[in-house]
């Protein structure tokens, strides 16, 4: 099956912890994306990589780091997490200069 | 920097209606549009696009883009319970540039 693959799908976890989240994709892209969906369903960029190399970092809190091992997979760290951080965090995949992007089923991460 | 914006928020309609879904955005050079549909708890999955002036249709689905008046829109003919969706829209200033989400539209159709 060709697809956006995320691991977990859910974490819970307490402020000030360290998570990390995975995502592969089986579609041949080169270009993979970490974007930020919140409580009011608002979809914001986090970072792009293509081809392993970071080509797009929005302001986010430096807590966040992308760590990108091949082009077909994209992970994301965030160290000591904060409440503001609860939300879904999507990964997506597009060709370079493709007009299309797809996406993974999310995870949803939830800080007590 | 790019604003897009959906209205409305949500929107409930019968089976069988016509729906029509809004999109503002703000740079008049932007050249790719969308529209993304996301079933709770669902990936988004792109739904239709269009980078030129005018009308297409798929289906019951017809997206119409106007680049004069900033807006384009999503048209679903005879509406289905299976449309109830977030319906986001996204566009794209150039074919390497980033992609701006609206809000979104909620959509439920009522059998």
């Amino acid at each position: 099956e060709t697809a956006v693959f995320q691991t977990p799908n859910y974490h819970v976890t307490q402020v000030g912890n360290e998570v990390s989240f995975n995502c592969k994709q089986t579609l041949g892209h080169d270009t993979m994306y970490w974007y930020k969906q919140d409580s009011k369903k608002l979809l914001k960029i986090m970072f792009s990589y293509n081809n392993k190399q970071l080509i797009v970092n929005e302001t986010v809190p430096r807590r966040f780091s992308p760590q990108s091992s091949d082009k077909a997979h994209l992970n994301l760290r965030i160290k000591s997490v904060e409440p503001e951080d609860s939300a879904v965090y999507l990964c997506a995949s597009s060709y370079w200069g493709g007009r299309e992007q797809y996406f993974g089923p999310g995870t949803r991460l939830t800080v007590l | 920097q790019q604003n897009v914006q959906q209205s409305p928020e949500s929107l409930i309609v019968p089976e069988g209606a016509r729906t029509s879904l809004n999109c503002t955005f703000s740079d008049s050079a932007s050249q790719y549009f969308w529209w993304y549909r996301q079933h709770s708890g669902k990936a988004p999955k792109a739904l239709m696009s269009i980078f030129s002036n005018g009308e297409k249709e798929e289906g019951r689905f017809t997206i119409h883009l106007n680049k004069a008046s900033l807006h384009f829109s999503l048209h679903i003919r005879d509406s289905q319970p299976s449309d109830s969706a977030l319906y986001l829209c996204a566009v794209r200033g150039s074919a390497l540039g980033r992609l701006h989400f609206g809000a979104g539209t909620q959509l439920i159709v009522i059998p």
